[in-house]
């Protein structure tokens, strides 16, 4: 079974610009869930989509957004980007059943994003 | 905000030895999951305790969980410099059907050839 894809791999951008990365989840995975990993903050949660509708939302700011297609393909947005923006951009997808508790996560490789 | 918090921060051992890495958490949980990450790539998982459940062993991995303490441990025994990573804990917070995971900050696992 092909694992989490994330594209791109890297990019850099300019503040100000908006950028959009891609998460295609392992096949049958409805749960698909993006975090931010930076040196000083870690891991931090950022939304997660189940059968196309948002479940959860982190502590973040209306600038970054997302959504999810009917084959369970995700993308995030961030708008109006800002130097602090940059990190690892980590999608994950799970087997989380609609109702049931956060299962194991299988995790892409991330996009690192530089903002200049 | 970080609900489990991984101790210690950083960790050096010789190959052979033992490591044992310790997260404590603050509310109640479904389940408790450690990562192992390898320099900034994705996060692969390693064991996944529920919270009826005291201990657990995949491999070379034991896995302890103490609900009325709110912490747990992961041990690797017989470590290999192929163990060298960063370890997280992530919790499930109990919160129904839109309970999240919320990782740690991590531990730095250096394992000396």
């Amino acid at each position: 079974k092909a694992g989490v894809t994330q594209t791109p791999r890297y990019l850099i951008k300019t503040r100000g610009q908006q950028v959009t990365l891609s998460c295609s989840p392992i096949s049958g995975h409805r749960s698909v869930s993006w975090y931010q990993q930076t040196p000083g903050q870690g891991l931090q949660f950022l939304f997660e989509y189940f059968s196309e509708t948002q479940r959860n939302k982190g502590n973040f700011p209306g600038r970054f957004s997302g959504r999810q297609f009917s084959n369970s393909r995700s993308e995030m947005n961030v708008s109006t980007l800002e130097l602090g923006d940059s990190a690892l951009y980590l999608c994950a997808s799970s087997l989380r059943i609609r109702g049931g508790a956060q299962e194991t996560q299988y995790f892409g490789p991330g996009t690192r994003l530089l903002v200049l | 905000s970080q609900q489990g918090e991984e101790d210690p921060q950083a960790l050096s051992i010789q190959e052979g030895e033992n490591a044992t890495m310790n997260c404590s958490y603050k509310t109640s949980i479904n389940n408790l999951q450690w990562y192992r990450q390898n320099s900034g790539r994705g996060l692969v998982h390693l064991i996944l305790i529920r919270s009826n459940e005291r201990e657990k062993h995949s491999g070379r991995l034991r896995v302890t969980l103490d609900t009325s303490k709110k912490s747990s441990s992961l041990l690797i025994t017989a470590s290999r410099a192929a163990d060298t990573a960063s370890y997280f804990c992530a919790t499930d917070d109990y919160t129904g059907a839109n309970s999240k995971l919320t990782f740690g900050k991590g531990i730095t696992l250096s394992v000396r050839p």
